[in-house]
């Protein structure tokens, strides 16, 4: 099953505004990496955040991360017509010890130009 | 750095055949890939965990004899589609690690859509 559900499942936004995303997921982690997928491409990495971390930021990406919630969230900030596509969270599940990462649902951004 | 080249990023094959998809880490080696499967407007299956030298580890549910991973180096795992059918079209990802720390970044391929007619 999956580790990570995100909501929305869907989000569509202005140019400019700020679009934020959840993950949660339901085992503890050794840390939770956020990718962003094009349309029929592969993921990208976006950001890593470690399991002793609460906060990180990377240009106009924020991550933070609640373990006692076992949830993390990804704020893009000004957002741009080019950051429309689909966001998945990726856990790597302490207790598997395979260090395979699962990933959640996905929210798909549209940011309307 | 840290590419990872997939190929064919498209193929179109009849049912019963075979197909096979590449997945090469051009400027690092990988110990580890991952193939995955993902169906439209959904996350990434994990398949099963490819690694170098030795057999591959399926997650529950993934045929071994329908999915053959081979990883026989350290630059390059395939995975073979046998006897394929419509159901097993799909969009498949592979991925690898750019380093050797579990605490990195994963690398993913362009994917290949497969249709099976």
């Amino acid at each position: 099953s999956q580790q990570g559900e995100e909501d929305p499942q869907a989000l569509s936004i202005q140019e400019g505004e700020n679009a934020t995303m959840n993950c949660s997921y339901k085992t503890s982690i050794n840390n939770l990496q956020w990718y962003r997928q094009n349309s029929g491409r592969g993921l990208v990495h976006l950001i890593l955040i470690r399991s002793n971390e609460r906060e990180k930021h990377s240009g106009r990406l924020r991550v933070t991360l609640d373990t006692s919630k076992k949830s993390s969230s990804l704020l893009i900030t000004a957002s741009r017509a080019a950051d429309t596509a689909s966001y998945f969270c990726a856990t790597d599940p302490l207790a598997s010890g395979t260090y395979k990462y699962i990933f959640g649902t996905g929210t798909r951004l549209k940011v309307l130009a | 750095g840290a590419v990872v080249s997939q190929h064919p990023s498209r193929v179109i094959c009849k049912s019963g055949t075979s197909v096979k998809i590449e997945c090469r880490s051009l400027d690092f080696q990988a110990t580890t890939m991952f193939w995955y499967r993902q169906f439209p407007k959904q996350s990434l299956m994990l398949m099963a965990t490819s690694n170098e030298g030795s057999k591959a580890t399926y997650e529950q549910g993934v045929e071994k004899d329908k999915f053959l991973i081979n990883h026989a180096s350290l630059t390059l795992s395939t995975l073979t589609v046998t006897s394929a059918h419509p159901e097993d079209s799909s969009f498949y990802i592979c991925s690898a690690w750019g380093s050797s720390s579990y605490n990195s970044p994963l690398h993913f391929g362009n994917g290949t859509r497969l249709t099976v007619t």
